[in-house]
């Protein structure tokens, strides 16, 4: 089944505790983005990669970290997580092609303490 | 600088229809996404508009005026598994790698 899948559902964490939230998809997809959603906010993009070993920001990349070494994964890193990184994150891919639709992981609902 | 302007909420009836509308500024267009999320589950993509006009899919329909900055969601006959966010997303100029999403409109359907 063509899927993207994050790992892991529910986290909670202290300030500073280093965590990566993980992201694969078995679609063979070039492109591969971070999205967090807050209230009346809805998603923003965090950081997105166009293919392995190319990565760029988003809209709030501040406090995060990514790699995209195989085309499958792409992982998030919180190197010192903070309070105001609470939220709930989306992985997305997609097929190369800005027409071309989003396929969305079933999301991470990280509290930092 | 970029805006997307959705409702917030909106109720609806079973077997009714309802229009969910959609304003953007953005710096340039390349097309407009319609995405809908159950709470506590992923988007799941509906449907995407380039051209000026009426798209129609089954009970969902899309409709886009890029002169205007304007869309908007058609959901026919609603059925109370329609009730979801439904998020608006623009693709700016030279933003293929970036979309933009409004906050969304949180639908309820009542029987």
């Amino acid at each position: 089944e063509a899927q993207v899948t994050q790992n892991p559902r529910y986290l909670i964490t202290v300030t500073g505790k280093k965590l990566t939230v993980t992201c694969s998809q078995n679609m063979n997809h070039e492109y591969m983005s971070w999205y967090r959603q807050d209230p009346g906010l809805g998603l923003r993009q965090i950081y997105y990669s166009m293919n392995v070993e190319v990565t760029d920001k988003g809209d709030v990349p501040e406090g995060y970290k990514v790699s995209r070494k195989e085309k499958r994964n792409f992982p998030l890193i919180l190197e010192s997580p903070s309070p105001n990184q609470t939220s709930l994150y989306f992985c997305a891919s997609r097929i190369q092609g800005g027409d071309e639709k989003l396929f969305f992981g079933s999301g991470t609902q990280l509290s930092v303490l | 600088g970029q805006n997307i302007d959705q409702p917030t909420e909106m109720t609806a009836t079973e077997g009714a229809i309802v229009q969910i509308n959609c304003t953007y500024q953005t710096s340039g267009f390349n097309g407009l996404f319609w995405y809908q999320q159950h709470a506590g589950e992923a988007p799941t993509f509906l449907s995407y508009n380039v051209l000026d006009g009426l798209e129609e899919k089954g009970r969902f329909s899309s409709f886009l005026s890029r002169s205007k900055g304007y869309s908007y969601l058609l959901l026919k006959e609603l059925q109370m598994k329609d009730s979801a966010s439904y998020l608006c997303a623009v693709s700016p100029s030279g933003g293929y790698n970036k979309l933009i999403f409004g906050a969304g409109t949180r639908l309820a359907v009542h029987p």
